[in-house]
């Protein structure tokens, strides 16, 4: 069955440090992959995506982030966090059939100054 | 801009009452879900519809209903039948599992 899991619920770095967020899914083949952030009150906004090519994807707000077939994971990175990237991120998975798509429960990011 | 408006954006409902969502889209997608938002948990799936006319149950269905009979709307109605409705509701929709979701800003449901 298809899962997403991203271990740390709670992460707080200080603004401009570098950040990473973990992902590992579990799926039969290669799936799609996408990064989505979260800021209180409001809906999802997608960050990146992965579908195919180039394992190193770049995305908004200088996020990118890496597949690694043989690890499962799609990490989330940013070389210099600001106080203004503190939200929730979720990463997703889409299956090639039935367009349906399984979430993270999310990791919450808290930016000090 | 095309994208995908819920309303309203805070919603207050007594115990016992219907009450209905709005999600509307102009994007032009086949594909429309909708998804509970609670602390902690993530977002789970309550109903998705892949085409007009047609929709089918997620993992927390019980106590909520959907239509779809236009392409553009996909209201949700939060029946009495749900006993713990106070949460965070987002209305999603896609072209395809490759180009992942446009989201709605979401309703925050309150029961009073």
């Amino acid at each position: 069955a298809q899962s997403v899991t991203q271990p740390d619920i709670h992460i707080t770095v200080s603004e401009g440090a570098s950040l990473e967020l973990r992902c590992n899914y579990s799926y039969g083949a290669t799936p799609y992959l996408f990064w989505y952030v979260q800021s209180p009150g409001q809906g999802l906004q997608l960050l990146l995506k992965y579908f195919s090519g180039d394992t190193l994807v770049q995305g908004i707000k200088g996020f990118e982030a890496e597949f690694k077939r043989s690890q499962s994971s799609f990490n989330l990175r940013k070389p210099s966090v600001h106080w203004s990237d503190a939200a929730e991120y979720f990463c997703a998975v889409g299956a090639y059939t039935g367009n349906q798509f399984y979430f993270g429960t999310g990791t919450s990011l808290t930016v000090i100054p | 801009d095309g994208g995908i408006t819920q309303s309203p954006k805070y919603l207050f409902r007594k115990e016992g009452q219907n009450v209905t969502l709005s999600c509307e889209q102009n994007l032009n997608h086949d594909a429309m879900y909708w998804y509970r938002q609670d602390p902690g948990q993530g977002l789970r799936l309550i109903y998705y519809s892949q085409i007009v006319n047609d929709f089918q149950k997620g993992d927390i269905a019980e106590g909520y209903s959907v239509s779809r009979e236009k392409k553009e709307s996909f209201p949700l109605t939060v029946t009495s039948a749900q006993k713990n409705p106070t949460a965070f509701y987002l209305c999603a929709s896609s072209i395809g599992a490759a180009y992942g979701y446009t989201f709605g800003s979401g309703t925050r449901l309150t029961v009073v």
